[in-house]
Order: structure tokens, then C-alpha cells, then sequence
């Protein structure tokens, strides 16, 4: 079945890149995303991209997307404490989404 | 973007208690989700609704129930909340395919 994978944790220093991955497999996705979970709140939509594009630039945000390996990337330039929560991608299938488990990104000084 | 509410956003409720978690937009979209999220992080679709009179279960079987009278309008009830049902319980909305989610229900069954 459909299934989006991503490491779990990713540490960085602040005002470094981060750079948060995730492998999906249903080719046929028409959109993917990045959404932004802060503790004790829901999620909120950071980007989007459309499967034929290869990349999408939101000023400090940068997704890349390769369809052929089916890999998605996030990467946040000039990384903040404020950016420390937990990053879901996820892939379009039907009218539903299919989440990834959730990178969480700490974020230290 | 839309706009979508949930209420409570806590609650502590005992075994055996019937409760109802509220979710509301009002962008008059006609896809409307229920997540459940782990304390692991992880989503799990458990209820949805292309519209009105209709819902239809999820990837996670679940014992909570859910309705859909009317469009902007979209509660889940557990008729008999048990420990195993606490969780955060996220409601989400859609038109066309991107997915707006209200803050949560924070769930805790003593």
C-alpha cells in the first residue's frame, strides 16, 4: 500500500540549514506537502508542491522534489529556535492524504 | 486558508463517559477529516465525509462514530470513553485537496 517515509529526529545549530527528508511511493500523487506541528497545536500547512515541478522556493523555505526516486525534501535556510517542531510530509492519494511518521527538528543555540 | 475550530481543546473525562468533540469551518468546504495522532507523533485517518449525509471510515478502525448533518459541521462521539481512547483528535477540511486542520482535542480518559 501507499507508504511515506522520514527519519525521526534531526538536531541543528541555529542559523544553519536544515534539511528534512521523506521518500513516498505512490507515483501517482498529484501534490505533496510539508505541514508544521508546534507542541500541543494542529497542523499547519508550510508548502505544497505539484508533481511536476522539481522545485519551490518560499523565502526561507526550498522543497525539491525527484520524481524518478520519488523523494521529497525540505530545507529551511538560516534555521531558528522558532522552527524547532515536528515537520509531516505527506502525498496525495484520492481525496485523502498519506502522512508521514513526523521529523522531529530541535533546534540549539 | 480556512477556518476551523475545535472544541475542547482539553478534556478529562472518567471511564464510561459519552462525549462529543466539535468541529467546525466556516470555508463551506465539503471534505471534512477526523486524524487520530499518537504520543509517537504518528496520524491516523479514522473518520471522513465527502459532504453532507455522508461518512465514511477510515485507515484506523475506531469506536468512536461520526455525522455529518451539516456542512460545516462535522462532531465525533465515543459513547463510552475508555483509558485506551486517549489521544489527540485533529479535524481537517478540504476543497480541493490541500487540508486545513483546527488546533486538536487533547483526550484524557482516567
Amino acid at each position: 500500500g501507499e507508504d511515506v517515509e522520514q527519519s525521526l529526529f534531526l538536531s541543528v545549530r541555529e542559523g544553519d540549514s536544515s534539511v528534512i527528508n521523506c521518500t513516498y511511493t505512490d507515483s501517482s500523487s498529484t501534490y505533496l506537502y510539508w505541514y508544521k506541528q508546534e507542541p500541543g497545536a494542529g497542523l499547519q500547512l508550510l508548502t505544497y508542491i505539484f508533481s511536476n515541478m522539481d522545485m519551490k522556493q518560499d523565502q526561507r523555505l526550498t522543497v525539491l522534489l525527484n520524481k524518478k526516486d520519488k523523494h521529497l525534501s525540505l530545507r529551511i535556510a538560516d534555521t531558528q529556535t522558532g522552527d524547532s517542531a515536528i515537520y509531516f510530509c505527506a502525498e496525495t492519494h484520492t481525496d485523502k492524504l498519506i502522512f508521514g511518521t513526523g521529523t522531529r527538528l530541535q533546534v540549539f543555540p | 486558508e480556512a477556518d476551523i475550530y475545535q472544541t475542547p481543546r482539553y478534556l478529562v473525562i472518567g471511564t464510561g463517559k459519552k462525549i462529543t468533540l466539535e468541529c467546525s469551518q466556516t470555508m463551506g468546504h465539503d471534505k471534512m477529516y477526523w486524524y487520530q495522532q499518537d504520543p509517537g507523533m504518528e496520524l491516523h485517518l479514522i473518520h471522513y465525509s465527502y459532504g453532507v449525509n455522508s461518512t465514511e471510515k477510515g485507515d484506523l478502525s475506531s469506536e468512536s462514530t461520526v455525522s455529518r448533518i451539516r456542512t460545516e459541521h462535522f462532531p465525533l462521539t465515543l459513547e463510552s470513553a475508555r483509558p485506551s481512547h486517549t489521544s489527540q483528535y485533529l479535524c481537517a477540511s478540504s476543497e480541493t485537496g490541500t487540508q486545513y486542520f483546527g488546533p486538536g482535542t487533547r483526550l484524557l480518559v482516567l
